[in-house]
């Protein structure tokens, strides 16, 4: 079956500790996503890439960094820089990067701080 | 950049209710409107979109929105609801013409009380 996995499903990271989530996808799509996912605030685009080896910045990229070396991976680290970690964290691809494309999301995964 | 707020936070609705949820954008040029749903223990999938044309959508599970371009609004509705329809519900706009780079709402959680 075609989608999305992120891993691990929880992570938890100790202070200063940086750490990496995992996003894979076997739809062929072109552009990828990253967003934060917290109560009362709804969903914010950390990162985004609309094709391999090019990405760009969302509302909320301080404290992350992303990279897209190949097609189906979008990893986004998480660094001590940022202050507030604690989130559920999505990932999302569509076919491409025009509007009309519908993103299809990944499961998530939940980071917590030690 | 274009932008969307939701200002219903919970709603709590008895089965057979008759369901609406507020969505209004902020203008900028041609718009898209986009409804995305979460079910518990699921990833987020598309339940709507507009893009031009007849302003009324319908999308999948006999939910419907509509365009109104003067009240900038596109309401998400449905006439009867099922305890199945519980649910996070966001509306989402691209931050700009054209672009799949989205902007989501903070989200409605929608409890139907069987």
């Amino acid at each position: 079956d075609g989608g999305i996995t992120q891993s691990p499903k929880y992570l938890f990271r100790k202070e200063g500790q940086n750490v990496t989530l995992s996003c894979e996808q076997n739809l062929n799509h072109d552009a990828m996503y990253w967003y934060r996912q917290d109560p009362g605030q709804g969903l914010r685009l950390i990162y985004y890439s609309q094709i391999v080896n090019d990405f760009q910045k969302g509302d909320i990229a301080e404290g992350y960094s992303v990279s897209r070396e190949k097609k189906e991976s979008f990893p986004l680290t998480v660094t001590s820089a940022q202050k507030n970690p604690t989130a559920f964290y999505l990932c999302a691809s569509s076919i491409s990067g025009d509007w009309d494309q519908p993103q299809h999301f990944g499961d998530g995964t939940r980071l917590s701080i030690l | 950049a274009q932008s969307v707020s939701q200002h219903n936070h919970h709603v709590i609705l008895s089965e057979a209710a008759s369901l609406e949820l507020g969505c209004n954008y902020s203008y900028g040029g041609t718009v898209n409107l986009f409804w995305y749903v979460q079910y518990p223990g699921q990833h987020l999938q598309l339940l709507l979109k507009y893009f031009s044309g007849d302003p009324l959508v319908k999308g999948i599970k006999g939910f419907e929105a509509e365009f109104i371009k003067s009240k900038f609004s596109f309401n998400l509705r449905k006439p009867s609801v099922q305890w199945s329809d519980t649910a996070e519900y966001f509306c989402a706009v691209p931050r700009k013409t054209g672009a799949n780079n989205l902007f989501f709402g903070t989200g409605t959680r929608l409890t139907v009380i069987p």
